[in-house]
């Protein structure tokens, strides 16, 4: 299995505050994505990365913002929590040839008070 | 992206087959099939991939016909661990980041 962690696991924050989640894999893989899971909305994309500093929106990117300045960390942060961004996040690599082999993270699950 | 149609939920027993199916009308010709896997509190795993006929792996087989408009994922011999939301996904290889979960199928397996 591909090493993929996600800190923290849980966490619990106050509208406004800054919040950063972290993505660490071990297997040099080139794609790594940001997703979010909701009641009634599945899976969708925040940000993916295609490498070292190269990064790109998804579907639902607005109050995020992602950074990778290595190969094995993918960092996303919510600028200023809102109630919204309550969700669990997953974080995936790309395993396969193509784009629909990957191979997601435990997940974080952020509620925003 | 080809749009994807799943039954929501279905129910079963242990030691049965069970067959989940698809329907994707609109599917490309550069489309691929890919099925996940998605168990409560974890994140969803990849089991199966293909493009067309059939293909197996040591967890699931995929049947897809020859119009390509369907497809149907086949779990041999299901056990209670196998409950778990099925996710039927299509799309290029190619693509950089298009993965689109629908809601998925709900299988519950019961003793």
């Amino acid at each position: 299995d591909a090493g993929i962690t996600q800190s923290p696991r849980h966490k619990v924050t106050e509208t406004g505050t800054p919040v950063t989640l972290r993505c660490h894999q071990t297997e040099n893989h080139r794609y790594m994505y940001w997703y979010r899971q909701d009641p009634g909305h599945g899976l969708r994309l925040i940000h993916y990365s295609y490498g070292v500093k190269d990064t790109d929106k998804g579907e639902v990117s607005d109050g995020y913002s992602v950074s990778r300045s290595k190969t094995e960390d993918f960092l996303l942060t919510l600028e200023s929590a809102t109630s919204s961004q309550t969700s669990v996040y997953f974080c995936a690599i790309r395993i396969g040839q193509g784009a629909q082999e990957q191979y997601f993270g435990p997940g974080t699950r952020l509620t925003v008070t | 992206l080809a749009k994807t149609t799943q039954p929501i939920s279905m129910d079963s027993y242990e030691g049965q087959e069970v067959n989940i199916t698809c329907s994707h009308n609109n599917i490309a010709t550069n489309d691929y099939i890919t099925w996940y896997q998605q168990f409560p509190s974890q994140g969803p795993r990849f089991i199966i991939q293909g493009y067309k006929t059939k293909v197996t792996n040591e967890v699931a087989s995929l049947f897809i016909p020859a119009d390509r408009k369907s497809s149907t994922l086949s779990l041999p011999r299901v056990s209670l661990s196998d409950t778990a939301v099925y996710y039927c996904l299509v799309g290029r290889m190619d693509s950089s980041y298009k993965l689109i979960f629908g809601s998925g199928t709900r299988l519950l397996v019961r003793p």
